[in-house]
């Protein structure tokens, strides 16, 4: 069936670098597609969304791009600090499903100093 | 303001006893989600309510039942418990006036069915 589903489950980086997790959907039909944070313990966190008519789309330190061509979404994180180790879902809104998401199963961001 | 509460944090339950898991949010949301999340896995929406008095079911909702009696609580309840439901449970909620995905979550309850 549709499913969100991620490349990696586990990234490795070093402090101050870039990071880059990467999330392959397949439901064609979605309005939104949002990334979360859940770091250990916690529920999950809104990070950052992006509309299904966007490529792009930048907040503070993140920025989320889509593409539509081959249905793959991506988060970067700029500088990536300590705090930022957690689970990453990328979760989507398909059409008509009245904001209900569908998560991914997450890629473990490991922050090495 | 503490956003979206869970109660408990923490239960073990025996196979065959019943409990109902509380959430209640202080954020005057409409809309309010029941999620499972099982190890390895993402979060699967198991009930959800679009409003006080309604509730409609997800992608798990076997074996669950909810009720949204009053605006700001939204509750979970396992009749009889199975092993298969051991998990952690989150509760979420979001404001039908913004964008609806922005979803708040709770902090979550471990459940242990042996």
């Amino acid at each position: 069936g549709e499913s969100v589903g991620l490349h990696l489950p586990t990234l490795s980086v070093q402090e101050g670098d870039n990071s880059i997790i990467n999330c392959a959907y397949s439901n064609s039909a979605s309005d939104y597609f949002i990334w979360y944070k859940q770091e250990s313990g916690k529920g999950p966190q809104f990070i950052i969304d992006i509309r299904s008519n966007m490529d792009k789309r930048q907040g503070q330190r993140v920025t989320v791009l889509l593409n539509k061509t081959v249905k793959h979404l991506s988060l970067q994180i700029a500088a990536t600090q300590p705090g930022d180790s957690a689970v990453y879902f990328c979760a989507e809104i398909p059409t008509g499903t009245a904001s209900k998401l569908t998560f991914g199963t997450g890629t473990r961001l490991q922050v090495t100093l | 303001n503490a956003g979206v509460t869970q109660t408990p944090k923490f239960r073990v339950l025996k196979t065959g006893q019943s409990m109902t898991l509380l959430c209640a949010q202080d954020m005057n949301h409409e809309y309010m989600y029941w999620y499972r999340q099982d190890p390895g896995m993402g979060l699967r929406l198991i009930h959800y309510s679009v409003g006080e008095g309604t509730t409609a079911k997800g992608e798990v909702p076997d074996g669950y039942n909810v009720s949204r009696l009053k605006k700001q609580n939204f509750l979970l309840g396992l009749e009889s418990a199975a092993p298969s439901q051991t998990s952690v449970y989150f509760c979420a909620s979001s404001d039908s006036r913004r964008i609806a995905y922005e979803q708040y979550f709770g902090p979550g309850t471990r459940l242990t069915v042996t």
